[in-house]
């Protein structure tokens, strides 16, 4: 099956720095990558996500990039702000299973 | 966005007895929900694919006996925990595809059992 490594696990950044999250995947049939932003206690909320046809993708702020040859993709979040401290989750999914295979989590502290 | 709707939000029971979980998908229709169980601190990690109509499939290692699933509508699956025990304590959370959404799942708003 699919598995995904996520890194690092915990990210501290100064308030309008970027900070940047990379995952990595072991199965080359998915296609479908989500970004998940959750916070305590709170339903995992998706903020990005790009398709395996699709090297980058940007929405204001967020940004995510996906190399299909290493298997790897990564979110780059830029300016950063205190409301973006939370635990982000990389998932990874293909069209056949549906059902994603998420990474260990990031836990983002942005530092006023 | 697809609504998912999940209840209870929190759940205390003793060691031994059942507890039932919703998961509602409140404008959509949904054949397919997908649970998961996320430990403090931890990811998500599936335990198993719920589909409307036919037996659930489950992830290795979770027991089938013990997290019952029944998807007996197009808007409804359901978790029960039974026998419940103290490490059976965690955040469970359902999630569903809306039609035409592909793989972009929206997630209930999870429910945190603690078992006494």
């Amino acid at each position: 099956g699919e598995n995904v490594e996520q890194h690092p696990s915990t990210l501290s950044v100064q308030e309008g720095d970027s900070a940047v999250i990379k995952c990595t995947y072991s199965d080359s049939a998915s296609n479908y990558f989500p970004w998940y932003k959750q916070e305590l206690g709170k339903r995992p909320q998706l903020i990005i996500d790009i398709r395996s046809n699709v090297g980058e993708k940007k929405d204001q702020r967020i940004a995510v990039t996906l190399n299909k040859t290493a298997k790897h993709f990564s979110l780059h979040i830029t300016e950063t702000q205190p409301e973006d401290s939370a635990v982000y989750f990389c998932a990874a999914a293909n069209t056949g299973r549906r059902a994603l295979t998420f990474g260990s989590g990031t836990r983002l502290q942005v530092q006023p | 966005g697809a609504v998912v709707s999940q209840h209870p939000s929190r759940v205390i029971c003793k060691s031994g007895t059942s507890v039932k979980i919703e998961c509602r998908s409140l404008d959509f229709q949904a054949t397919t929900m997908f649970w998961y169980r996320q430990f403090p601190k931890q990811s998500l990690m599936l335990m198993a694919t719920s589909n409307e109509g036919s037996k659930a499939t489950y992830e290795q290692g979770v027991e089938k006996d013990k997290f019952l699933i029944n998807h007996a509508s197009l808007t409804l699956s359901t978790l029960t925990v039974t026998s419940a025990h103290p490490e059976d304590s965690s955040f469970y959370i359902c999630s569903a595809a809306a039609p035409g959404a592909r793989e972009k799942l929206f997630f209930g708003s999870g429910t945190q059992l603690s078992v006494l």
